[in-house]
């Protein structure tokens, strides 16, 4: 069965600490994105990818980080320089140059302890 | 101002009622449309998706896309506590003229359907 694979559901980040949002498709998709959600603001791009090994930054990356070493899997890891991480983090999908529609995973909900 | 605007809600409506949920959006480059439809703790799954201005229905659901005046809508027939969720409208320009296939999300309308 295709899709959008986000681990872990919840994730709770210590003060200074780095953590990794886990990313993996099976639909053979080309471009991957990574969304932060908060209440009232809908959806804000962190970072995007649309081939492997290259990525560019969305509209809020300060603090994060991604890789894409591979076409199915493009992790997010929330740095200790994120110093309002808590939210509710998720992973899209799509062919770059149909124009599809993004597909999204589950999310991930980061909260700190 | 945000590229794109929408009322946030929440909107509380009877069962079988008629949903009316609206974006406006301010970018002329603005050519292609979507619903996405969000329960809790869930990530948004595509309800609808258009192009040009007109109408584009699939079973209760309604699309509408109003160019000249940068005005989408989404209209819920016979609306059912199932169809209780958060709406998001979005939108991107063409592929080709630069950004790939990034979306604009609006805010999100919070929707209710009650017994």
């Amino acid at each position: 069965d295709g899709g959008i694979t986000q681990s872990p559901k919840y994730l709770f980040r210590k003060e200074g600490q780095n953590v990794t949002l886990s990313c993996e498709q099976n639909l053979n998709h080309d471009a991957m994105y990574w969304y932060r959600q908060d209440p009232g603001q809908g959806l804000r791009l962190i970072y995007y990818s649309q081939i492997v090994n290259d990525f560019q930054k969305g509209d809020i990356a300060e603090g994060y980080s991604v890789s894409r070493e591979k076409k199915e899997s493009f992790p997010l890891t929330v740095t200790s320089a994120q110093k309002n991480p808590t939210a509710f983090y998720l992973c899209a999908s799509t062919w770059t140059l149909t124009g599809e529609p993004q597909h999204f995973g589950d999310g991930t909900r980061l909260s700190i302890l | 101002q945000k590229e794109v605007e929408q009322d946030p809600g929440p909107l509380s409506v009877p069962e079988g009622a008629i949903v009316s949920l609206n974006c406006t959006y301010s970018n002329s480059a603005f050519q292609y449309f979507m619903w996405y439809r969000q329960y809790s703790r869930k990530g948004p799954e595509l309800l609808m998706y258009t192009y040009s201005s007109g109408n584009k229905e699939d079973g209760r659901f309604t699309a509408q896309v109003d160019k000249s005046s940068k005005y989408i809508s989404l209209f819920i027939r016979d609306s059912q506590p199932s169809d209780s969720a958060t709406y998001l409208c979005a939108t991107r320009s063409n592929i080709l003229t630069g950004g790939g296939n990034k979306l604009t999300f609006g805010t999100g309308t919070q929707l209710k359907v009650e017994l």
